[in-house]
């Protein structure tokens, strides 16, 4: 069973509020993944940290989007400025140098 | 870029049937790892299976998926369904499985399995 935990479980905000949430991944994993899985189900990979560095990410031209990982502290999403297609699952998995391990995912509702 | 395709969005399927999932990939790496996921409501996605060993057979809890690469596919079976095996399924590409390499999703297949 997974141990990431993800905080809030659910979050509501208005259009154009921040929206932060929150991510530890399980002890000794160096990998950090964050995914957005929308109302189709449909997963989309957002950003990687390695050991508090960014590996891979999308193109967030909106930069809307902002994420960080820092050392002793659980890593981060925000939001800037939140739209009504926001809206989603966004699910942080972790990853030991295999497999990776979601938890069970913030969810998102823009009004 | 990479991409997987799995053809059914829904599977209906009446108890003790066999199930198969497709699952078939585009990649430009000739080493790349598969994986087929399971989420079911309200829980954390959790890895059924994974390979990157061509032609070999993987299983796990009834589950068995064979990774063809002339075929670039993956398809998830089961001999028998279960009632609990309803959920989403799905089918992910990843360039290694060093821990650091994104997964591309599919975009899934939501399992009903019936009385």
């Amino acid at each position: 069973n997974s141990k990431v935990i993800q905080t809030p479980r659910y979050l509501v905000k208005g259009q154009g509020q921040k929206a932060k949430m929150r991510c530890i991944p399980e002890k000794g994993h160096p990998v950090v993944f964050w995914y957005q899985q929308n109302k189709n189900n449909e997963f989309k990979f957002l950003i990687n940290f390695q050991n508090q560095e960014v590996l891979q990410q999308i193109d967030m031209t909106e930069k809307r989007f902002s994420a960080e990982c820092p050392s002793n502290s659980p890593c981060s999403l925000e939001i800037q400025s939140s739209e009504a297609g926001d809206s989603a699952l966004y699910l942080c998995a972790s990853s030991p140098t295999g497999e990776q391990y979601f938890g069970p995912g913030t969810r998102l509702t823009v009004l | 870029g990479d991409s997987v395709t799995q053809t059914e969005g829904l599977v209906t399927l009446t108890e003790g049937l066999p199930v198969m999932l497709n699952c078939t990939y585009q990649t430009i790496y000739s080493n790349p790892f598969l994986f087929w996921y399971v989420h079911y409501l309200n829980e954390s996605p959790r890895l059924l299976l994974k390979s990157s060993t061509d032609n070999k057979r993987t299983e796990h809890q009834g589950f068995h998926a064979t990774l063809h690469k002339s075929s670039s596919s993956f398809h998830l079976q089961k001999s028998s369904a279960q009632l609990s095996d309803s959920a989403l399924y799905y089918c992910a590409l990843s360039m290694n499985t060093g821990g650091a390499d994104r997964l591309t999703f599919g975009k899934g297949t939501q399992l009903i399995i019936q009385p």
